[in-house]
């Protein structure tokens, strides 16, 4: 079991390019977690999806951020346009339905916006 | 709003010291407090929950609801203890899942 994947592991792009992450969960896993986190701090939660139902967006930035798990099953996170602010790494984390304690996440994104 | 507070960023002990990692949260209603742990080169993973009472890998939290803390804590360190330690916290269900800054142990041989 290869666990949560993510896919590119490091990005570099200028501001107000577009980027996208994309995140396979693992198998059996209905619950999805998008996470930031900025250094020297903790993830900061962006969505959580059951299934293919976007259940918790409440800090998704939504003017240029988006998601989506089409399938309910793997899932991309876009943000368009980049800001400098968006320097982070980008975790992506899955729980078995009703077992949010228990979530196991990828080995993350670093993006870096120049 | 909730919130998960770490105060210490660092924390060294020698090997064979007490430690202990303090976290204080804030949340209106009846949370569930976890200690996440990432060792170097790994991925973040949970450590413990306080619902189930378990001493992982040597390590207890108790949920003091008085203090709103949740000190995680270890009689005897280990160096393979060294890693960063993130507490968090959750409602009913998952809901409003926090994590707090994190404390960097460091076990000293």
């Amino acid at each position: 079991e290869a666990g949560v994947v993510q896919s590119p592991r490091y990005k570099i792009i200028e501001k107000k390019q577009p980027v996208a992450f994309w995140c396979n969960p693992i198998s059996g896993h209905n619950t999805l977690y998008w996470y930031r986190q900025n250094l020297g701090q903790g993830p900061e939660l962006l969505i959580r999806y059951e299934n293919e139902e976007a259940v918790d967006d409440s800090q998704l930035p939504k003017d240029r951020f988006s998601a989506e798990r089409l399938k309910g099953v793997d899932s991309t996170l876009k943000i368009q346009p980049a800001e400098l602010g968006d320097s982070a790494v980008y975790l992506c984390a899955s729980s078995m339905e009703g077992q949010f304690y228990e979530q196991y996440f990828g080995p993350g994104t670093r993006l870096t916006v120049t | 709003a909730q919130r998960v507070t770490q105060p210490e960023k660092l924390l060294s002990v020698f090997k064979g010291a007490p430690v202990e990692l303090k976290c204080n949260y804030s949340y209106s209603g009846s949370p569930e407090l976890f200690w996440y742990v990432q060792y170097s080169r790994q991925r973040l993973q949970l450590l413990l929950r306080h619902i189930s009472r378990e001493s992982i890998k040597g390590f207890t939290a108790d949920l003091n609801k008085g203090e709103t803390s949740f000190h995680l804590k270890k009689p005897f360190a280990q160096e393979e203890d060294s890693a960063m330690y993130y507490c968090a916290l959750s409602g009913l269900g998952g809901q409003n899942f926090v994590f707090g800054p994190g404390t960097r142990l460091s076990v000293l041989p």
